[in-house]
């Protein structure tokens, strides 16, 4: 069936830009997602893409999708504490039913 | 505009109980999903309602069910609890037909 795929973990240090990968199996994924969850909370719509678009632009957040490897990214930039939080990845057909990864934590070091 | 809404927050129940858990979508908001979140498994899909009709069901037992109100509100049900379905649910909201996902902030179950 399909499957969503990310490491567990990403350290980086305040300030520097944190990479955040996830790779899917479904070639019939109609949209990527990232969500964010911290600590005793629900999931927040972070960005999402289409699976036509190869890159995705918002403020400190840049998604990039290589649809051939089915491999996905989340960059964001000048890392802040308060970005400290569990990173998923997930991917849906055209219903709509969300199929999510492990998800990431990132710690950010001062 | 007030997000997604779940009730109760917490809630502990004993096995071979059942419960009933609310979800209000944000205003607007048609198409209603539930996940089930616990350290094991992860996120995973339990089900999908949209206009008061169950569109897509994930893999879990019929002891987990659900309906949708005609004002958009949602409820799953689960009957016959066991220790195993101790998790974090969360309801999530969308605009018919919209990629965008909306997320309340869950319902903690623990099953003693």
């Amino acid at each position: 069936g399909e499957d969503v795929e990310q490491s567990l973990f990403l350290s980086v240090r305040e300030g520097d830009s944190s990479v955040i990968n996830c790779t899917y199996t479904d070639s019939s994924s109609t949209y990527l997602y990232w969500y964010k969850q911290e600590p005793g909370a629900g999931l927040q719509l972070l960005t999402y893409i289409f699976s036509n678009m190869d890159m995705k632009q918002d403020q400190r957040l840049t998604v990039l999708l290589n649809k051939k490897d089915k491999h996905l990214s989340l960059r964001i930039a000048d890392t802040q504490t308060g970005d400290s939080a569990i990173y998923f990845c997930a991917e849906s057909d055209s219903n709509y039913q969300l199929i999510w990864g492990a998800g990431t934590k990132l710690i950010i070091k001062p | 505009k007030a997000g997604v809404t779940q009730t109760p927050r917490y809630l502990i129940k004993t096995r071979g109980q059942q419960v009933t858990l609310s979800c209000s979508p944000i205003s607007g908001h048609r198409s209603v999903s539930w996940y089930q979140q616990t350290p094991g498994q992860g996120l995973q899909f339990l089900f999908e309602y949209f206009s008061e009709t169950q569109r897509n069901k994930g893999n879990f037992p019929g002891r987990f069910s659900g309906r949708q109100f005609s004002n958009s509100r949602s409820e799953m049900n689960v009957s016959t609890l066991e220790l195993g379905d101790s998790a974090l649910y969360l309801c999530a909201s969308s605009l018919a037909g919209q990629a965008e996902q909306y997320f309340g902030p869950g319902t903690r179950l623990t099953v003693t």
